[in-house]
């Protein structure tokens, strides 16, 4: 079975600081990986994907995350956080090839940015 | 409709009356999936339907849940006999099986309240 481990349920930063958000999964198969962010109130928006090719992943608002398959990791990083960055920050893991295709959320990091 | 939509926005019931929640996908797309989103945690696989596959179930919680989904269409998410843990955010998410490691695009949820 696949699962994902966000370890930091909270992250607080100050602006303009970077941040890195940690995320582990556990599979014994291929997996695709995302991240999504939930801003208060709201649905939840795909920041960025690892499909395959470069290890290194670029997203939306300045985000981006590394896929590192010996560690099992695929850790969010941003050099400057700003006040709208405050968000539910998920990491998600999709199994392909199987005969499902369901994806499996972390807990969540909440990333609480301060003045 | 350019995204997923869900309805209704908010729902409160009184325990033990049953509900029903719906959600409309993104037309052409073929899979769908249902999540609970309880305050504070992270998402909560309930049932994913693929076309006119068999529905993965494996995530509801108990026979008091139910989903329906005809075609590609319109699903509904039934609760019957509603308790107060079953409070929370439901998400409802689509996604082109032909790309399966592209995302999936969510509601905004509904969110419901057992009083």
């Amino acid at each position: 079975a696949q699962s994902v481990t966000q370890l930091d349920s909270q992250v607080p930063v100050f602006e303009e600081a970077p941040v890195e958000l940690r995320c582990n999964y556990s599979s014994s198969v291929s997996v695709y990986l995302f991240w999504y962010v939930q801003y208060p109130n709201q649905g939840l928006q795909l920041l960025l994907k690892y499909l395959s090719g470069s290890t290194l992943v670029k997203g939306i608002n300045g985000f981006e995350a590394e896929f590192n398959k010996s560690q099992t990791s695929f850790h969010l990083r941003k050099p400057s956080v700003h006040i709208s960055d405050t968000a539910e920050y998920f990491c998600a893991v999709l199994r392909y090839g199987g005969a499902t295709n369901k994806l499996i959320f972390g807990t969540g990091t909440l990333l609480a940015v301060q003045p | 409709g350019a995204g997923v939509s869900q309805s209704p926005s908010n729902k409160v019931t009184e325990k033990g009356k049953d509900v029903e929640l719906r959600c409309d996908p993104i037309s052409g797309h073929t899979a769908l999936y249902w999540y609970r989103q309880r305050l504070g945690q992270g998402l909560e696989f309930l049932i994913y339907f693929q076309g006119n596959s068999a529905p993965d179930k494996s995530g509801l919680p108990s026979d008091r849940f139910s989903a329906e989904r005809t075609g590609e269409s319109v699903s509904t998410l039934t609760i019957q006999r509603t308790q107060q843990e079953d409070s929370a955010v439901y998400l409802c998410a689509s996604s082109r099986n032909s790309e399966r490691g592209y995302g999936y695009t969510f509601g905004s949820g509904t969110r419901l309240t057992v009083v």
